[in-house]
């Protein structure tokens, strides 16, 4: 039973683009949604988290974008550079995480 | 200082034999995972430990037995190892299991092979 659906499987960007993935979820009761990043051969890393109760939050050039009444979070990553390149999950949950299948961002030079 | 760290990085078997994987964690947390990394990348949580009391076993055969000797450590001994066992394996760690306190610090993974 899969609670949160990633999409799109795949992108390709170009460099200094911008890059959107999306995540959506099922269970309105979960209060915790986080993005992670993977780079082959590594372990996910937490890239940047939000709570239900903001409806955007920035680090940088990576920025979540949460809209609760759609159970949908979205991750943007401004100018995407090819260091970007990677697998990214999205997650949610309370006592446990839930992480989607993973997109994967390639960014060409 | 390696937060999460696991051993061996690779593990090559085969098919029938029993395997261990380690996994030691010194962040000072409560709770620690098991995960499956498929040829797909989908990532499934396989078992989760806090303060050594199992808390999380999914759906996983019984020849998978965790065993965590301590807060810090939670190894994964697989019996009887099947061609469909092959994955990477990924040991993480967490303050807790609730909110923010779940941000999960994941370790290098295993790569295991069943020949």
């Amino acid at each position: 039973q899969q609670q949160v659906k990633q999409s799109p499987q795949s992108l390709i960007v170009q460099k200094g683009g911008i890059s959107i993935i999306n995540c959506a979820y099922e269970n309105t009761a979960f209060d915790y949604f986080p993005w992670y990043q993977q780079f082959p051969g590594k372990g996910p890393a937490l890239l940047i988290a939000i709570r239900p109760d903001v409806s955007e939050k920035k680090e940088g050039r990576f920025t979540i974008s949460f809209n609760k009444s759609a159970k949908q979070f979205s991750l943007h990553i401004m100018d995407s550079q090819p260091g970007d390149s990677a697998t990214y999950f999205c997650a949610t949950g309370n006592n446990r995480l839930a992480f989607g299948k993973g997109n994967q961002v390639v960014v060409i030079p | 200082d390696t937060a999460v760290s696991q051993t061996p990085k690779y593990l090559v078997t085969q098919m029938g034999n029993d395997k261990s994987i380690k996994c030691e964690q010194n962040l000072g947390h409560d709770t620690m995972y098991w995960y499956k990394q498929d040829s797909k990348k989908f990532l499934k949580i396989m078992f989760s430990y806090n303060n050594k009391e199992l808390i999380i076993n999914e759906t996983v055969p019984n020849r998978f037995s965790p065993k965590s000797p301590d807060k810090a450590h939670l190894n994964l001994h697989i019996n009887s190892l099947e061609l469909g066992d092959s994955a990477v394996y990924f040991c993480a760690s967490s303050l807790g299991t609730s909110g923010s306190y779940n941000e999960q610090f994941f370790g290098p993974g295993t790569r295991l092979t069943v020949l």
